[in-house]
């Protein structure tokens, strides 16, 4: 198993434009959380999604949308990019929806410039 | 509202040195609180998690409820130990959530 799979790794992009960051978990895993991480700050709660429905977000604006497909694989999309988008953006599954055993990916680099 | 605390961003001690990262929280009911790991070029890993209450790699951690604390201890330091580690509380009532604090740095040196 290849762990969980995040694509692509790294990503620059010009304010205003909008990004799709793309995630597959471990094999069997259904919950699929997103965080942000800004530069020397821990992982920010984005989204979590189990069993294809929305099951938590953070606090962030309209702009950050994300799915899950009938696989558990997800998308994260940000539209309107803004310059403090840039960040690491991890992706983490779970088997269950409480997140007991969540294994993380190695993220996507995003640059705004 | 829910928050980790981690004070230190940086920790510097000796090899053979005891260790002890700072966690505080706070939360209204019941937290579940972990710790994670982040070695260099490496994805971020649970260490441990405070249900289990094991010791991982040498490394304890004890849930104070009074102190609303979780300190990572480790009584003698190695340098493979060197790594950023995060103390995260889990959100009951937004299924998988994890609040993360901000991180301390451990370097243990020769």
């Amino acid at each position: 198993d290849a762990g969980v799979t995040q694509s692509p790794t790294h990503l620059i992009k010009t304010r205003g434009q909008q990004v799709t960051l793309r995630c597959s978990p471990i094999s069997g895993h259904k919950s699929v959380s997103w965080y942000q991480q800004v530069l020397g700050q821990g992982p920010q709660f984005i989204f979590q999604y189990y069993e294809k429905e929305e099951r938590g977000r953070g606090n962030f604006p309209d702009r950050f949308s994300a799915r899950q497909f009938p696989n558990y694989s997800s998308e994260l999309n940000v539209n309107a990019l803004l310059l403090g988008d840039s960040a690491l953006y991890l992706c983490a599954s779970s088997s269950t929806l409480t997140g007991e055993g969540y294994t993380f990916g190695s993220g996507t680099r995003l640059t705004v410039v | 509202a829910q928050r980790v605390t981690q004070p230190e961003k940086l920790l510097s001690v000796f090899k053979g040195a005891p260790v002890e990262l700072k966690c505080n929280y706070s939360y209204s009911g019941s937290p579940e609180l972990f710790w994670y790991v982040q070695y260099s070029r490496q994805r971020l890993q649970l260490l441990l998690r405070h249900i289990s209450r094991e010791s991982i790699k040498g490394f304890t951690a004890d849930l104070n409820k009074g102190e609303t604390s979780f300190h990572l201890k480790k009584p003698f330091a190695q340098e493979e130990d060197s790594a950023m580690y995060y103390c995260a509380l889990r959100n009951y009532n937004q299924g998988g959530k994890l609040i993360f604090g901000q991180g301390t740095e451990l370097s243990v040196k020769p």
